[in-house]
C-alpha cells in the first residue's frame, strides 16, 4: 500500500477539466515536505510534471496546475487533450519512513 | 544538460544479486543525490535507495537488508546491488537525479527492464 494515496484512474472528454488528489498524512505532505508531480506516457520514464507543489519546469503547458493544503494535493488539468492520455504520478518525502513516497498513480483516460 | 543511462543484465537467476550501473553524463556526479526506483511491469512505482556523491546513504525500509548503492565518482557512475532476487523484483530500474535535499527526482534515466528468472 502506498504512502499517498491516488485515484486508480480518472477520465474526461478532450477540452474538459480533470482533477486528480493526493492524499498523505502527517509524516508527509502534511510535515510540509513538498509535492511533486510526474507524468508517465506509454513506454516512457516519469518526467516531472510539476515540482515544489505548484511549479511548472520550463515547456510544461499553464493547462497543468497543482496546489498543496494540509496532508493532501491535488493536480489539475484543463483543456484536456489527447496527449495527456498517460499515468500520473505524485510523490513526496516522509520523515517516518525515511525516505521519498509515491501515490500509486493515476491513469487519466481522455474519452 | 544532465543525461542519465541504465545498464546491466536484464535477465537474473532468483536467488542471485542484481546488479546496475547508471552513467551520468553531462554534468558531474559531485555535490548531488542520486537515487534509484523500480517499477514492477503494470504497477506503480518504488524507491529503493539514495547516495550523496560524499556517500551517504538512505534506504527503502522495506529493502535495505538486501540493496547496496555506491558511487564511483571518478568514473561519473551510480550502482545498485540487489540481494537474493525472487520473482518480486523483475521491474524497470530507473536511476534519477535529486536535486535538493529530500526533492523530486529529475531528470531519469529510461530504465533498464530486469527480469527475474526460475
Amino acid at each position: 500500500q502506498s504512502a499517498l494515496t491516488q485515484p486508480p484512474s480518472v477520465s474526461g472528454a478532450p477540452g474538459q477539466r480533470v482533477t486528480i488528489s493526493c492524499t498523505g498524512s502527517s509524516s508527509n505532505i502534511g510535515a510540509g515536505y513538498n509535492v511533486h508531480w510526474y507524468q508517465q506516457l506509454p513506454g516512457t520514464a516519469p518526467k516531472v510534471l510539476i515540482y515544489d507543489n505548484n511549479n511548472r519546469p520550463s515547456g510544461v503547458p499553464e493547462r497543468f496546475s497543482a496546489s498543496k493544503s494540509g496532508t493532501s494535493a491535488s493536480l489539475a488539468i484543463t483543456g484536456l487533450q489527447a496527449e495527456d492520455e498517460a499515468d500520473y504520478y505524485c510523490q513526496s518525502y516522509d520523515i517516518y519512513l525515511s525516505g521519498w513516497v509515491f501515490g500509486g498513480g493515476t491513469k487519466l483516460t481522455v474519452l | 544538460q544532465v543525461q542519465l543511462q541504465e545498464s546491466g543484465p536484464g535477465l537474473v537467476k532468483a536467488s542471485e544479486t542484481l546488479s546496475l550501473t547508471c552513467t551520468v553524463s553531462g554534468g558531474s556526479i559531485s555535490n548531488s543525490y542520486w537515487s534509484w526506483i523500480r517499477q514492477p511491469p503494470g504497477k506503480g512505482l518504488e524507491w529503493i535507495a539514495n547516495i550523496h556523491s560524499s556517500g551517504t546513504t538512505n534506504y527503502n525500509p522495506s529493502l535495505k537488508s538486501r540493496v547496496t548503492i555506491s558511487v564511483d565518482a571518478s568514473k561519473n557512475q551510480i550502482s545498485l546491488k540487489v540481494n537474493s532476487v525472487t520473482a518480486a523484483d523483475t521491474a524497470i530500474y530507473y536511476c534519477a537525479r535529486v536535486p535538493g535535499y529530500r526533492s523530486r527526482f529529475d531528470p531519469w534515466g529510461q530504465g533498464t527492464l530486469v527480469t527475474v528468472s526460475s
